[in-house]
């Protein structure tokens, strides 16, 4: 079993909708996560630290249950331009100890 | 806005061959990472560095070797390339050991024949 697992999807979605995405991840030591969209062979991109307060960002609301070790991405009228994959990023004490997860296929149709 | 800077951005090298890759992090950044991205594959990280010292190993295989330089750009070495490390290898900066966001450049597609 991975250590930070996604759905791989693809979630296939018309334009203006709204979709979330979960992320879980095992280790319970994990300090910091976070969401990258990464677009076909480009570089992953931060899209949003995650708090346990939960966070916001125009049309991005990032949250974390460290209870139930998942943190989740909701995307509220959605874009053409969202179309992407999402990936799940655990960090530990160590900021090198980066885990990405596989990654969300999302697709927004017209 | 300055980015993460990466050298060249596509490598093509034949079995056996050698091959240097460059970061150029960010203005202020002086923490580099490097990840290996296969096919199909989430990024795997292989080393990083902080103010000149490696800072963490992951799965690095002993073939190559990185370093950072005096004004904080990486080069990743690697030797005896197989038909297994054609990948997109990105490197990632941060402001700090201690600041968990990660800014990667636009990767290296390495292609070894």
């Amino acid at each position: 079993r991975k250590e930070v697992e996604q759905d791989p999807g693809p979630f296939n979605v018309p334009e203006g909708a709204t979709v979330a995405f979960n992320c879980t991840y095992s280790n319970s030591a994990s300090q910091s996560f976070f969401w990258y969209r990464q677009d076909c062979r480009k570089e992953p991109k931060l899209l949003m630290s995650v708090y346990s307060s939960g966070n916001e960002d125009g049309r991005f609301t990032a949250q974390l249950n460290r209870a139930s070790q998942y943190i989740s991405l909701l995307i509220r009228d959605s874009k053409l331009s969202d179309s992407a994959t999402y990936l799940c990023v655990v960090t530990y004490s160590s900021a090198s100890k980066i885990i990405f997860g596989s990654g969300t296929r999302l697709s927004i149709r017209p | 806005a300055a980015g993460v800077i990466q050298s060249p951005r596509h490598l093509i090298k034949e079995k056996r061959e050698t091959a240097t890759l460059k970061c150029y992090p960010i203005p202020r950044h002086d923490t580099v990472y490097w990840y290996q991205q296969g096919p199909g594959q989430d990024p795997q990280f292989l080393i990083s560095f902080y103010e000149k010292m490696q800072s963490d190993k992951g799965s690095i295989p002993d073939r190559f070797s990185a370093q950072q330089f005096s004004d904080y750009h990486s080069e990743l070495n690697m030797s005896s390339l197989e038909l297994g490390d054609s990948a997109l290898y990105f490197c990632a900066s941060s402001p700090g050991p201690n600041s968990y966001e990660q800014y990667f450049g636009p990767g290296t597609r390495l292609t070894v024949t």
